[in-house]
């Protein structure tokens, strides 16, 4: 049963090119969560989506930045334009029921994405 | 005031030493409280959930304290293996927040 997986796990980008994150969440898990953490910083939450819905995306920035979890397939973080700021490790993780269910308390996490900008 | 506040640290302590975090938060609202752990540029991890009564796992125990809104970690007979980032994380509805981590360096 594999795990969270990301990819990629290093992307290098120059300011103003797009950046796209996957994410597959573990078999059975419909919610998925991105995280952003900046150096010597914690994790700071970014969007939640169940399969077509965003539930919440109060922590994504405003602009140049989205994210979707199709049908079919991953969930994709994407950052356009992107800037030297945006360089950071992007965590994706995934729960079996979100509010509801024995194990939607636990997030399982993925290993990252780390996106230098130069 | 941040919502979930830790003390970053480093704590340096030797193998064998007891080390205690705390954490603080500021929404009374928080349902389900966690200790997560970092290791250094890898994903976080579920150490433990945090109870209302306490709860020990192992050489590790938790408490919370809804009164005063701040849980601890308490580390007995640190191993060299235990030097991570530890996480204080809070659950509201689906929103779990994540503290800075404090850092622990257990030194030989």
């Amino acid at each position: 049963n594999a795990g969270v997986m990301q990819n990629p796990r290093h992307l290098v980008r120059r300011r103003g090119q797009e950046a796209r994150l996957r994410c597959s969440p573990m078999k059975g898990h419909s919610h998925v969560y991105w995280y952003r953490q900046l150096p010597e910083e914690g994790l700071k939450f970014m969007v939640y989506l169940q399969k077509e819905n965003i539930i919440d995306e109060s922590g994504m920035p405003k602009e140049r930045f989205s994210a979707e979890f199709p049908k079919e397939g991953p969930s994709i973080l994407r950052i356009q334009q992107v800037v030297r700021g945006d360089s950071a490790a992007y965590f994706c993780a995934s729960s079996p029921l979100g509010d509801r269910g024995a194990g939607a308390n636990v997030l399982t996490f993925g290993a990252g994405s780390r996106l230098t900008v130069l | 005031r941040k919502e979930v506040e830790q003390d970053p640290g480093p704590f340096n302590v030797p193998e064998g030493a007891t080390v205690a975090f705390n954490c603080t938060y500021s929404n009374s609202a928080s349902q389900s409280f966690f200790w997560y752990r970092q290791d250094c540029r890898k994903e976080p991890k579920l150490l433990m959930s945090v109870y209302s009564s306490g709860n020990e796992d192992g050489r590790f125990t938790a408490q919370l304290n809804r009164a005063s809104q701040y849980i601890s970690l308490l580390i007995r007979d640190s191993k060299l293996s235990d030097s991570a980032t530890y996480l204080c994380v809070l659950r509201v509805g689906n929103m779990l927040t994540f503290g800075g981590g404090t850092r622990l360096m257990v030194k030989p």
